[in-house]
């Protein structure tokens, strides 16, 4: 099985800040690499696929890079409504979540 | 509107059986994988399994795989995931997915998510 991790679990940051969020998988999975975001009581929201492809409707503050095993996320400038939970899933073999990156208020 | 809609909150008790339900809309049901994930109170995302309802063709993560049964009914565009013997620790909120192809297999349409509790 295709192992992932991301880094940091949390973090604290404010309006206006660029955060960074990194994932790295046990093996190369290419880029078949997705961000989602989580918010409290609400379904996961598919941002980016592909690594680096961003999905339909997604602000463009939002932007992801990467491949093989070592991939990013970065909100370039956050606003209030980016406060959420942020995971990482492999595709390339059956699916896998990281175990998220919970973004809070500074 | 391309949607998932999820079967309501589930209370049960340990030992007994339990099939919630996801159905689709909007989209061609049969021509897509639908994929289950659980999600424990305050933990992370745990893909479950995955299923394609043209054929019921199904692959379960090892992690699950004999707890539950993902099933489908393609005549009504609808997904299942059952138990036959619940226990306290299958508490969680359970979200249905549609994996697309063209998007590098991600999930791109994901339901409201059945919460199940199971207690004493």
């Amino acid at each position: 099985d295709i192992q992932m991790t991301q880094s940091p679990s949390s973090l604290s940051a404010s309006v206006g800040d660029r955060v960074t969020i990194t994932c790295r998988a046990s093996q190369s999975i290419s880029r078949y690499l997705n961000w989602y975001q989580e918010k409290p009581g609400k379904a996961p929201k598919l941002l980016i696929y592909a690594a680096s492809t961003l999905q339909s409707g997604v602000p463009s503050r939002f932007s992801g890079s990467g491949s093989g095993t070592d991939f990013t996320l970065t909100i370039s400038s956050l606003q209030p409504e980016d406060f959420a939970s942020y995971y990482c899933q492999q595709s390339y073999s059956t699916f896998t979540f990281g175990p998220g990156t919970k973004v809070d208020i500074k | 509107e391309v949607q998932l809609v999820q079967s309501g909150v589930e209370v049960k008790k340990p030992g007994e059986s339990l099939k919630i339900s996801c159905k689709g809309s909007g989209f061609s049901f049969s021509s897509y994988w639908i994929g289950w994930v659980r999600q424990m109170p305050g933990k992370g995302l745990e893909w479950m399994g995955i299923i394609w309802p043209d054929n019921s063709d199904t692959t379960y993560s090892p992690s699950f795989q004999g707890r539950v049964t993902i099933s489908a009914d393609k005549s009504i565009s609808t997904a299942y995931l059952q138990w036959s013997s619940l226990k306290a620790s299958d508490t969680a909120t359970y979200y249905c997915a549609r994996r697309d192809y063209g998007l590098s297999d991600a999930f791109d349409i994901w339901g409201q998510g059945t919460m199940v509790t199971v207690s004493s």
